[in-house]
């Protein structure tokens, strides 16, 4: 089946570093997705990328479709960043998404 | 910002009870979706609906079933629950035209 894996697991960075997660997949996605999930559990939709880069705020997203392959891009980190962030392919129009395992984040002082 | 509500927030349930987990949406999103995450897991996709009175088996089905009487609400039940099916349930909703997806809180589920 489709796969998604992410890396690294886990991340610590210090206050005002970059983050730079991976993501690789295991068939032709249409787009990719990055979310934001909180320490206690809610779900929060970052940026959805076909190809190429996209913006946002802090956040840059990179997909390179033909090379099975994204990143995700924080810039300055803040300890409000701390979190886990999930990787999740899309193939088809229906929004239909498979998720990586995730990377957890600790952004510290 | 669009609003996903699901009941209940936790729940415990015994190994062969039937339990049904509701999902209410008021952003008028045709797809709706559920997914359950186990412990330091992703997401998986247990069944989906793009439209009221229809739905679609996701990528693990099995033991589970769902229920989309009309464009707001979307329940996925569990007949015969079973230890396995222990996990967060979150629901999710969708626009066709926007690739966002919004989710709800998340049901924690216990099975005994």
């Amino acid at each position: 089946g489709q796969q998604v894996q992410q890396s690294p697991a886990s991340l610590v960075l210090q206050e005002g570093e970059n983050a730079e997660l991976q993501c690789n997949f295991s068939s032709t996605a249409t787009r990719l997705q990055w979310f934001y999930q909180r320490p206690g559990g809610s779900l929060v939709s970052l940026l959805s990328n076909p190809s190429g880069t996209k913006h946002t705020g802090r956040l840059t997203s990179t997909t390179v479709t033909k090379e099975r392959r994204g990143s995700l891009h924080i810039s300055s980190s803040q300890i409000t960043d701390s979190g886990t962030y999930l990787c999740a392919m899309a193939t088809g129009g229906n929004n239909k998404l498979t998720f990586g395992q995730g990377t957890v984040l600790s952004v510290i002082p | 910002e669009a609003a996903v509500t699901q009941s209940p927030r936790s729940k415990v349930a015994v190994t062969g009870g039937k339990v049904t987990l509701s999902c209410h949406q008021t952003n008028n999103h045709d797809y709706m979706y559920w997914y359950r995450q186990d412990t330091g897991h992703g997401l998986r996709l247990i069944h989906y609906s793009y439209v009221a009175d229809s739905t679609e088996k996701g990528d693990i089905p099995d033991g589970y079933k769902a229920s989309r009487p009309s464009q707001e609400n979307f329940s996925l039940i569990l007949e015969l629950a079973s230890l396995s099916q222990t996990a967060v349930y979150f629901c999710a909703t969708g626009a066709v035209s926007n690739e966002r997806l919004f989710f709800g809180h998340g049901t924690k589920l216990s099975v005994l």
